[in-house]
């Protein structure tokens, strides 16, 4: 089962560089996340979207931008790297939005930024 | 609003020894609660959940957590500690009235199990 796949596991950016994480998922589930770790701080939503098309800001969204043409893909894009973006990113999906669902995550995305 | 507060960012338990990892919450409606679990490298994995059925849940792994309104609490405890429990444990909070955008993370605790 593959369930949610992130690629690449590890990438260094220099400072400036855009860059794109990509995020599959092969459950059908409309809805997909991105969330980013930092040390000490637990996770926080970047981007999440509620269906193909469809894509809404979370609780970080400056510095990223997000799209959903496909129900599987949901690549999240850096443009203009910045250190302060160094962290680990998770893509996730969930069946639904209804509070209580699970919510399945990817193995994480480690960015640095020089 | 809605936060949650894990006491203890590192927690160290000998093996075969109790496991209580304890997450307090906020939120001014009844909330949905949770324990996440992430090895090392590995993204976060269900442990368990409370949606307002039972306050005791059960979960994978021998662990099993208690809503407490009185307290706010959601204590994860596990009897008995194995060496695999090794790994960062999250607990998460969201409102009933909102959808999983609203998820909170709480910022962690490290479960270190001695030999």
């Amino acid at each position: 089962n593959a369930g949610v796949t992130q690629t690449p596991k590890f990438r260094i950016l220099k400072i400036g560089q855009s860059m794109t994480l990509q995020c599959a998922q092969d459950m059908n589930h409309n809805y997909m996340y991105w969330y980013r770790q930092d040390p000490g701080m637990g996770l926080k939503l970047i981007y999440y979207s509620v269906g193909a098309g469809i894509t809404d800001k979370g609780e970080v969204p400056n510095g990223y931008n997000v799209s959903r043409s496909t129900t599987e893909d949901f690549p999240l894009r850096l443009e203009l790297a910045a250190p302060s973006q160094t962290s680990v990113y998770f893509c996730a999906s969930s069946e639904s939005l209804l509070q209580g669902d699970t919510i399945y995550f990817g193995e994480g995305s480690w960015l640095t930024v020089v | 609003a809605q936060s949650v507060t894990q006491l203890g960012s590192h927690v160290s338990v000998s093996e075969g020894a109790l496991v209580l990892l304890r997450c307090n919450y906020s939120s001014s409606v009844p909330p949905y609660l949770f324990w996440y679990v992430q090895y090392p490298n590995q993204g976060l994995q269900l442990l368990l959940k409370y949606t307002s059925a039972a306050t005791l849940v059960k979960g994978i792994n021998g662990f099993e957590a208690e809503f407490k309104k009185s307290e706010t609490s959601f204590h994860l405890t596990k009897p008995s500690a194995h060496m695999s429990d090794a790994a960062e444990y999250f607990c998460a909070v969201s409102r009933r009235s909102f959808g999983n955008e609203k998820l909170t993370f709480g910022t962690g605790t490290r479960l270190t199990i001695i030999p």
